[in-house]
């Protein structure tokens, strides 16, 4: 049964070019977190979904920044226009249910550096 | 807004011997608590955790404790091993208040010397 998988693990761009993060949860799992890890800071929640709502964005960036989690794939976390500051860690999880939040598996990260 | 501190970005402890990791937090409305554990390069996993109901939990050579009063939780890892080396993230969540977010800390990262 494989874990969370997130993709790519490591992802360059330039300043104003879009970035797409793809997780897939594990089987069985519905909800899906995505959080994010500034340098020398601890993990921020940004958004929580399931299968085809957003139910909480409170942490998400008002601008440039929108996830989705369609019916069928990956969930996908989109950076349009990025700027330095958004280079950081971004962590996915997931859980079979919600708000059980000892039974968040989370992925390897994706590690986005904005040149 | 720093809800949830760990003051201590390091700790050093010889292997076999007690490793104490603390976390104190601001939010009363807090009521589950949990540690993760995280190697480089991997995510976090969940390690432990606590209801606001309970003072200590137990598992294995992992306890936490929780002060309430204080605002203040503790994992205690005994007999401290190289493996155990890691950085420690204390999170917490108000289930309560219908909450969704983990609120982290900035983590210990704890290193078990030979």
């Amino acid at each position: 049964n494989a874990g969370v998988m997130q993709n790519p693990r490591h992802l360059v761009r330039r300043r104003g070019q879009e970035a797409r993060l793809r997780c897939s949860p594990m089987k069985g799992h519905s909800h899906v977190y995505w959080y994010r890890q500034l340098p020398e800071e601890g993990l921020k929640f940004m958004v929580y979904l399931q299968k085809e709502n957003i139910i909480d964005e409170s942490g998400m960036p008002k601008e440039r920044f929108s996830a989705e989690f369609p019916k069928e794939g990956p969930s996908i976390l989109r950076i349009q226009q990025v700027v330095r500051g958004d280079s950081a860690a971004y962590f996915c999880a997931s859980s079979e249910s919600a708000p059980t939040n000892e039974k968040l598996f989370f992925g390897s990260g994706t590690q986005l550096s904005v040149l | 807004d720093q809800q949830v501190k760990q003051n201590s970005p390091s700790l050093s402890v010889q292997e076999g011997r007690i490793s104490i990791l603390n976390c104190d937090y601001t939010n009363s409305m807090f009521d589950y608590f949990l540690w993760y554990k995280k190697y480089p390069a991997e995510g976090p996993t969940f390690l432990i955790s606590i209801s606001s109901i309970k003072d200590k939990n137990e598992d294995g050579r992992f306890t936490v404790f929780l002060n309430k009063s204080a605002k203040h939780l503790s994992l205690h890892i005994v007999p401290s091993q190289p493996g155990d080396s890691a950085v420690y993230f204390c999170a917490a969540i108000s289930n309560s208040n219908s909450g969704y977010a983990l609120n982290f800390g900035k983590g210990t990262s704890l290193l078990v010397t030979p």
